[in-house]
C-alpha cells in the first residue's frame, strides 16, 4: 500500500518570501501524485497533479511541484508567497489500480507573516 | 459548473444519535468519496461509491454507514453518536473509477459535525 510523509507540521514564511513544502511517498511503481490546499473551516482545493511525463507540473495561484523518483518526493514550490497562501498543504498519492483511494499525508499548515 | 456540495453546514447531536449527512457530486460525476477529518488527525478514507455500488472501506465502524442514490448523490450515516465523532466530515466526487481522472477528487465545503 502506498503512503505519504509531509515532514513539516507548520511553516512560516514572510510575505514574498519563496516557499517549499516537503511531500515524500512512498510507492512500488509510479505513483500519481497530487497537492490540496484547505482554507479555514473549507474543502481541500486541488493545486496540482501528476500523472506522467514532464516531471516539473504548474498548478493554479502561482504553484509548482517537482516529481523526483530518485527520492521520491513531490515537493511544492512558489517563488513569493501571498498572505493569503496562508492555509493547510496536503499532499496525496494514488496508484493505478483501481479500487484503492488516495492517501493523503496528514498536512502542513503555512502561516504567512508581514 | 456547480461544484460538490454538503449539507447541512453545521450539525450538532447529542451522544447516542443519529447523524445524516449529504452530498451531490460534479455534474457527471459518479464517484463520490466519504472523508473524517478531526482535530490534530488529517483526512481518513471513510467510504466510496460508484455506481451506486460501495467500492472501499476505511478502518471505521459498522455504524458508519452511508449509500448513493441514482443520481449519484450520497448519504453519510452515523449511527449510536460518540463525542470522537465530532470532525468536519467532507465529500469529493470524481469522474468514475477507471484512468487517471478516478485520482481526481473535487472535494465539497464540508459538515461540521459535532456532538455533544
Amino acid at each position: 500500500a502506498q503512503s505519504v510523509t509531509q515532514p513539516d507540521i507548520h511553516i512560516t514564511v514572510s510575505e514574498g518570501a519563496s516557499l517549499e513544502l516537503r511531500c515524500n511517498y512512498s510507492y512500488g511503481a509510479t505513483p500519481y501524485l497530487f497537492w490540496y490546499v484547505q482554507s479555514p473551516g473549507q474543502g481541500l482545493q486541488l493545486l496540482l497533479k501528476y500523472f506522467s511525463g514532464d516531471t516539473l507540473v504548474q498548478g493554479i495561484k502561482g504553484f509548482e511541484a517537482e516529481f523526483k523518483r530518485s527520492q521520491s518526493s513531490f515537493n511544492l514550490r512558489k517563488p513569493s508567497v501571498h498572505w493569503s497562501d496562508a492555509a493547510e498543504y496536503f499532499c496525496a498519492v494514488g496508484t493505478n489500480s483501481g479500487n484503492t483511494p488516495l492517501v493523503f499525508g496528514k498536512g502542513t499548515r503555512l502561516s504567512v507573516i508581514a | 459548473e456547480a461544484g460538490v456540495t454538503q449539507s447541512p453546514t453545521h450539525l450538532i447531536k447529542t451522544r447516542g444519535q443519529q447523524a445524516t449527512l449529504r452530498c451531490s457530486p460534479i455534474s457527471g460525476h459518479t464517484s463520490v468519496y466519504w472523508y473524517q477529518q478531526a482535530l490534530g488527525l488529517g483526512l481518513q478514507f471513510l467510504l466510496w461509491y460508484d455506481e451506486g455500488e460501495e467500492r472501499n472501506r476505511g478502518n471505521f465502524p459498522p455504524r458508519f454507514s452511508g449509500r448513493q442514490f441514482p443520481n449519484y448523490s450520497s448519504e453519510l450515516n452515523v449511527n449510536a453518536l460518540e463525542l470522537e465523532d465530532s470532525a468536519l466530515y467532507l465529500c469529493a466526487s470524481s469522474p468514475g473509477i477507471s484512468g487517471r481522472e478516478f485520482h481526481e477528487q473535487y472535494f465539497g465545503p464540508g459538515t461540521r459535525l459535532t456532538v455533544t
